[in-house]
This record gives structure tokens, sequence and C-alpha cells, in this order.
């Protein structure tokens, strides 16, 4: 079935280094990634998201890739700040169902040291 | 504009008890997501409901499990029979018109915890 792994599952940078999470997806139909961000006690958060027709995509500090042809995409956070320390999900849809079905990685703890 | 609504925060059960989770989406969305999410794991899709209809359930376990999105109200996730291991956090999210597959938006959630 549909699978998208996420590495590393746990990562610490210092204050105002940059992060890189991995995924990787099976599903060659995937076209829609987006990258959520969990906080303690809420509800995920759509922090970008990017279409299998563009390669990057960028939104001030927050920037994701994506090779088509490798099924890998990745998150990269520049500058980071203590508040950037979450958990993050990164997702693939499973088309053509077309149904709102996100398949989500394992999660990444990212802890920003001040 | 609130954003997607989900009561109770915490529910506490006893075994075969009932659960009952709602979730009242963004304003101006029509399409509504139950996703279950245990511990240290990743969030996995349940349902996929519009208005008075069951689109997708192929993430809903055959028994005890049901959902609804009324005409009139919020969506309502429905646990019967509830076993320890339906202990989890449940996540409701909402998308709008036309784009049922992006952009979802999610609400804080109901942690359940069967006793």
């Amino acid at each position: 079935g549909e699978n998208v792994e996420q590495h590393p599952s746990t990562l610490s940078v210092q204050e105002g280094d940059s992060a890189v999470i991995k995924c990787t997806y099976s599903d060659s139909a995937s076209n829609y990634f987006p990258w959520y961000k969990q906080e303690l006690g809420k509800g995920p958060q759509l922090i970008i998201d990017i279409r299998s027709n563009v390669g990057e995509k960028k939104d001030q500090r927050i920037a994701v890739t994506l090779n088509k042809t490798a099924k890998h995409f990745s998150l990269h956070i520049t500058e980071t700040q203590p508040e950037d320390s979450a958990v993050y999900f990164c997702a693939a849809n499973t088309p053509p169902s077309n149904t709102g079905k996100l398949i989500f990685g394992q999660g990444t703890t990212l802890q920003v040291k001040p | 504009n609130a954003g997607v609504m989900q009561n109770p925060r915490h529910l506490v059960r006893r075994r075969g008890q009932e659960a009952r989770l709602r979730c009242s989406p963004m304003k101006g969305h029509s399409h509504v997501y139950w996703y279950r999410q245990l511990p240290e794991e990743g969030l996995k899709f349940m349902v996929y409901l519009q208005k008075e209809n069951i689109i997708d359930e192929s993430g809903m376990p055959k028994e005890r499990f049901s959902a609804e999105f009324p005409k009139e109200g919020p969506s309502i996730l429905r646990i019967q029979q509830v076993v320890r291991g339906d202990s989890a956090a449940y996540f409701c999210a909402s998308s709008p018109p036309g784009r049922q597959n992006e952009k979802l938006f999610f609400g804080s959630g109901t942690q359940l915890s069967v006793l």
C-alpha cells in the first residue's frame, strides 16, 4: 500500500542553524505534498505545501523541494528559532481517489536550542 | 473566522461505553475528514465526508466505528463499545469546496482515554 517514510525521527539544532527533514513516498501517482507542524497539545498546522509540477517552493524561512524521479521531498528551515521546536509531519496524497486521504510520515521532533 | 472546532478536548470512557466526538468545520468548508493519531505516530486517515454523504471510509474499522456529517450540525465520529486500543487522539480536518484533497485545516483534537 501507499507509504511515506520520514527521517530523522528527532533533530536537535542550535538556534540560527538550518534544519532539514526528508521524506520518501511510494505512490508515483502522488502529486500533492503538504508539511504540517504540530505543537504539544495542538492539532497539526499546515506550514507549506507543494504540487508535483513545481520543484521548489519557498515561504520566508521555510522551503520545500521535490524530486519526482526519486520520489523524495524535503523541508528546509533556515535561521531556526526556539519557537520552531515542534513535531513536523510530511504527507502525500493518494490519487486518483481524490478523497482527501493523506498518507503521513511518522514525524520528526525538532528541538532548537537557544 | 473560527477554525475547526472539536469537542470535547478530552474524553474518558470505560470499556464497553460509547464515545461520541464532535467536529464543526471552518465556515464555508464543505469537506470533513477524521484522522486518528496514536502516541509517537503519524496521523492515520479514517473517513472523508461531505454533507450527508460518506465519500471514503477506507480507513475506518469495519465494526464499532461510524461517522456522519448531517445537513445541519457538526460531524460526529461514534465509537461503540470502546476498548483500550481505541485510546488515541482523534483529529478532524476540513477543506474548502473544490479542494477536497488539499489545504486541510485541523482542529485541536479529542484525546480519548479508555479505562
